[in-house]
């Protein structure tokens, strides 16, 4: 079975350049979850949404993060404008559940490196 | 406070010994608890999930929970230098509004 799919894999751009990460979540999972991690901070949650809808974005740093999920199949993570600060490795985890009595499965992160 | 405290090590072990890994919780809510394992560059990777009280045994890994006393730990039997990871404890609880609470994770060496 596939797993959690993240594009792309590593992203290197400048400061102010709009970046966009994309994730397929496992299907059949109705749970999608954005982490970011850094060695400052570990694993956070940015966002999680739960049959395609947000349900808590307060993870969100700032109004520069935006995140959808058109889709069952589809999310997207943006941040626009970029800068260093938000270099960081970036997952998408899918789960069965919402509610945290089931696990949640990793996609192998995009590394961003913001110059 | 949320907080799902660990050891952040490193946590150094001779091959073949027993490696115990510990975590600490907060919310006495707490109903679900996961061990996820990282390796260096990767993703994390479930490797336990506990619900009740005492052991829970898969191959070389055993799930101790003790809700009474907010804990949960991990040990690896038999421990390789494949082990060799930061282990990260996830926790669910009402606190959280059901989400997962992340320790920091413990770095385990295991050494030839």
């Amino acid at each position: 079975d596939a797993g959690v799919i993240q594009s792309p894999r590593h992203e290197v751009t400048e400061m102010g350049q709009e970046v966009t990460l994309r994730c397929k979540p496992i299907s059949g999972h109705n749970s999608l979850f954005w982490y970011r991690q850094t060695m400052m901070r570990g694993l956070e949650l940015l966002i999680y949404f739960n049959n395609n809808v947000p349900i808590d974005d307060s993870g969100m740093p700032e109004d520069r993060f935006s995140a959808k999920m058109p889709n069952a199949s589809f999310s997207t993570l943006k941040i626009q404008p970029s800068e260093p600060r938000d270099s960081a490795v970036y997952f998408c985890a899918s789960s069965l559940s919402g509610y945290g009595n089931q696990p949640q499965h990793f996609g192998d992160g995009t590394r961003l490196s913001i110059l | 406070q949320k907080e799902v405290e660990q050891n952040s090590g490193p946590l150094s072990v001779p091959e073949g010994a027993i490696a115990s890994l510990n975590c600490t919780y907060s919310d006495r809510g707490s109903q679900s608890f996961f061990w996820y394992r990282q390796y260096s560059g990767k993703s994390p990777e479930l490797i336990m999930s506990i619900y009740s009280n005492g052991d829970k045994e898969d191959g070389r890994f055993t799930a101790q929970l003790n809700k009474a006393s907010q804990y949960v730990s991990l040990l690896i039997r038999d421990s390789q230098p494949s082990d060799s990871a930061t282990y990260l404890c996830a926790v669910v609880g009402m606190d959280s509004n059901y989400q997962l609470i992340w320790g920091a994770g413990t770095k385990l060496i295991i050494k030839p």
